[in-house]
């Protein structure tokens, strides 16, 4: 079993859509959660950092469920620009120590069309 | 503000040759990370620094060496490039402290035939 588990889509909604994706993980030590994006052909960059309580960021929201070891992330209005790979990504501290290391799921395909 | 630079974008190789690809990062961060992307298998770790004269082995370190010169560099080094090599490659910085947030150089394209 991956460590970090997303439906890979592809997901193709039109603007001004909903849209939700989904992130399981397996290890139980995992104790820091983000959801990077990453464009075509370009690096992942960070869109928000997942917290226990849940958090919003204008249009985004990410949730995290650490009993059922679930993160997710809503798209409200989506946009044009909001085409990319979602990638959900862990912290698992190994031992107390973890060197930032992170571990990252597939990623999952959005696409919005007008 | 440059962030984290990779050397070079691109490259093609031949199965046998041998080639370093570079990063520098001018953050001031302490770890520095090399992963590999291929289709439908997300970003694996190759090598990590987590400060300077230290390296340790990630998810999928064989056929691959890294030095981390100083502080701002962390190259990583193929021996003998073979084709399961063909892949985007990507470093990656982070700070000290808490937070595990980190911070992507653009990539680069390698293609082994």
């Amino acid at each position: 079993r991956k460590e970090v588990e997303q439906d890979p889509g592809p997901f193709n909604v039109p603007e001004g859509a909903t849209v939700a994706f989904n992130c399981t993980y397996s290890n139980s030590a995992s104790q820091s959660f983000f959801w990077y994006r990453q464009d075509c052909r370009k690096e992942p960059k960070l869109l928000m950092s997942v917290y226990s309580s849940g958090n919003e960021d204008g249009r985004f929201t990410a949730q995290l469920n650490r009993a059922s070891q679930y993160i997710s992330l809503l798209i409200r209005d989506s946009k044009l620009s909001d085409s990319a790979t979602y990638l959900c990504v862990v912290n698992i501290h190994a031992g107390g120590t973890s060197y930032g290391k992170l571990t990252f799921g597939q990623g999952t395909i959005l696409t919005v069309h007008p | 503000n440059a962030g984290v630079t990779q050397t070079p974008k691109f490259q093609v190789l031949k199965t046998g040759q041998s080639m370093t690809l570079q990063c520098a990062q001018d953050m001031n961060h302490n770890s520095m990370y090399w992963y590999r992307q291929d289709p439908g298998m997300g970003l694996r770790l190759i090598y990590y620094s987590a400060s300077e004269g230290t390296t340790d082995k990630g998810e999928v370190p064989n056929g691959y060496n890294v030095s981390r010169l100083n502080k701002r560099e962390f190259s990583l080094r193929l021996e003998s490039a073979a084709p399961s090599q063909t892949s985007v490659y990507f470093c990656a910085s982070r700070p000290s402290g808490t937070g595990y947030i980190q911070y992507f150089g653009a990539g680069t394209r390698l293609s082994v035939l």
